[in-house]
């Protein structure tokens, strides 16, 4: 069956630029949440969205970062004047519903590169 | 300020031993666990988890044990299998429905 999908796996970018990077969660799931690995890290929350809620932007790092959920569905998270910090895998993660009994599940993840 | 500390980054388990990874947390509010397992190159899987009205959950070879007084759980895996070589994270449901990892500890199961 179709899992979360990410794209795209790799990203490449020069310091300055703006990236986007797209998430195609699980049909049917209402929640989904961005997390980013640094290397040498665990995982770092960036931000969720459920339903027609209100995202929790909270963990979003600068104003330079931002995501949509489109209808409900899938989401993009855009990075805007990229800095080399701004390297990591950037993981998307989809669930049923918001809490416990509902686990996330992960897409494979883009990892960025600013150079 | 790391509310999920995973304090060993990296264990090595000989196959058909026991391994068990530890975890610590800080708020005693905390009332859902979660370990997740994560292979090179593929975002974590969900593991097995356990509530905070319990101090034990089972599946197959994996056991999460909870001690709330001490905010620390742990996974025990036995007989570890080379399959099992990967990270796992521990991760907490809080108050905002905001699940938190720690950094994750690598285990090497040793032929």
């Amino acid at each position: 069956g179709a899992g979360v999908s990410q794209s795209p796996s790799n990203k490449v970018t020069e310091k300055g630029k703006d990236v986007e990077l797209r998430c195609d969660p699980i049909s049917g799931h209402t929640a989904l949440y961005w997390y980013r690995q640094s290397l040498g890290q665990g995982l770092e929350f960036l931000i969720y969205f459920q339903g027609n809620s209100a995202p929790d932007k909270s963990g979003l790092p600068s104003d330079r970062f931002s995501a949509e959920r489109t209808g409900g569905s899938v989401s993009t998270l855009t990075i805007q004047r990229t800095q080399q910090e701004d390297s990591a895998v950037y993981l998307c993660a989809s669930s049923l519903l918001l809490g416990a009994d509902s686990p996330l599940h992960f897409g494979n993840g883009t990892r960025l590169t600013v150079t | 300020d790391q509310q999920v500390k995973q304090n060993s980054p990296s264990l090595s388990v000989q196959e058909g031993r026991i391994s068990i990874l530890n975890c610590d947390y800080t708020n005693s509010m905390f009332d859902y666990f979660l370990w997740y397992k994560k292979y090179p190159a593929e975002g974590p899987t969900f593991l097995i988890s356990i509530s905070s009205i319990k101090d034990k959950n089972e599946d197959g070879r994996f056991t999460v044990f909870l001690n709330k007084s001490a905010k620390h759980l742990s996974l025990h895996i036995v007989p570890s299998q080379p399959g099992d070589s990967a990270v796992y994270f521990c991760a907490v449901l809080n108050r905002d429905d905001k699940i938190i990892f720690g950094k994750g500890t690598r285990l090497h199961i040793l032929p």
